[in-house]
């Protein structure tokens, strides 16, 4: 499974848009990009995947490089409860989803 | 609504003794998962199980033992062999490859398991 990086941490503030990096430079071009978070002491949550081409849902837009090699997941308003652990996850299917450190957003009035 | 139960949502075991984790799922997955997560740390998966009857052992199955003879339920029984059991468990399923080839997982609230 290709390996994922992501900083450790970021800010941003309350209404504004949060965009957080993933890079995923070995990538096959079967596997899928997923995006998860994980709120304190709670089951993580599913935000959205993608494999080529841009996605958008209610949560989150996924932006992903012409190259596969990394991606931006992009909370365009964010609110003080999407504080959490923002996991970004690389693999063919989804089965054994490796989940690394992630990056713990704060988002802060 | 659909979704994955887990309980107890605490336990407190002393050193020495088994405990069982339940989880169940109404979502008619064929897949399930257990994970464990550490404070500060991602999740590491312990078991899974693609079928009923049938589980492989996932990065840290030592001294954790599962079984699937229901599509609903994936009970985790952590024994005594397990050196350091205290730990947040997450469950998991997911349906399969749906038609975009991708595998969702839903999760479970958890259970936090505290030896004493």
């Amino acid at each position: 499974d290709a390996k994922t990086t992501q900083p450790p941490s970021m800010d941003c503030a309350e209404g504004r848009a949060a965009n957080l990096p993933c890079n995923h430079s070995t990538i096959s071009g079967n596997e899928y990009v997923y995006w998860y978070r994980q709120i304190h002491s709670q089951g993580p949550q599913y935000i959205i995947h993608g494999l080529k081409n841009n996605e958008t849902n209610e949560m989150a837009s996924l932006i992903i490089t012409e190259d596969r090699k990394s991606s931006t997941l992009i909370l365009p308003h964010a609110t003080l409860r999407d504080t959490a652990v923002y996991y970004c996850i690389v693999r063919v299917g989804g089965n054994k989803l490796v989940f690394g450190a992630g990056t713990i957003l704060r988002v802060k009035s | 609504d659909g979704g994955i139960t887990q309980s107890p949502k605490y336990l407190f075991r002393k050193e020495g003794q088994n405990v069982t984790l339940s989880c169940e799922q109404n979502l008619n997955h064929d897949a399930m998962y257990w994970y464990r997560q550490d404070p500060g740390q991602g999740l590491r998966l312990i078991y899974y199980s693609q079928i009923v009857n049938d589980f492989q052992k996932g990065d840290i199955a030592e001294g954790y033992s599962v079984s699937r003879e229901k599509k609903e339920s994936f009970p985790l029984t952590v024994t005594s062999a397990q050196k350091n059991p205290t730990a947040f468990y997450l469950c998991a399923s997911s349906g399969g490859q749906g038609t975009s080839g991708a595998n969702v997982l839903t999760f479970g609230a958890g259970s936090r398991l505290t030896v004493l």
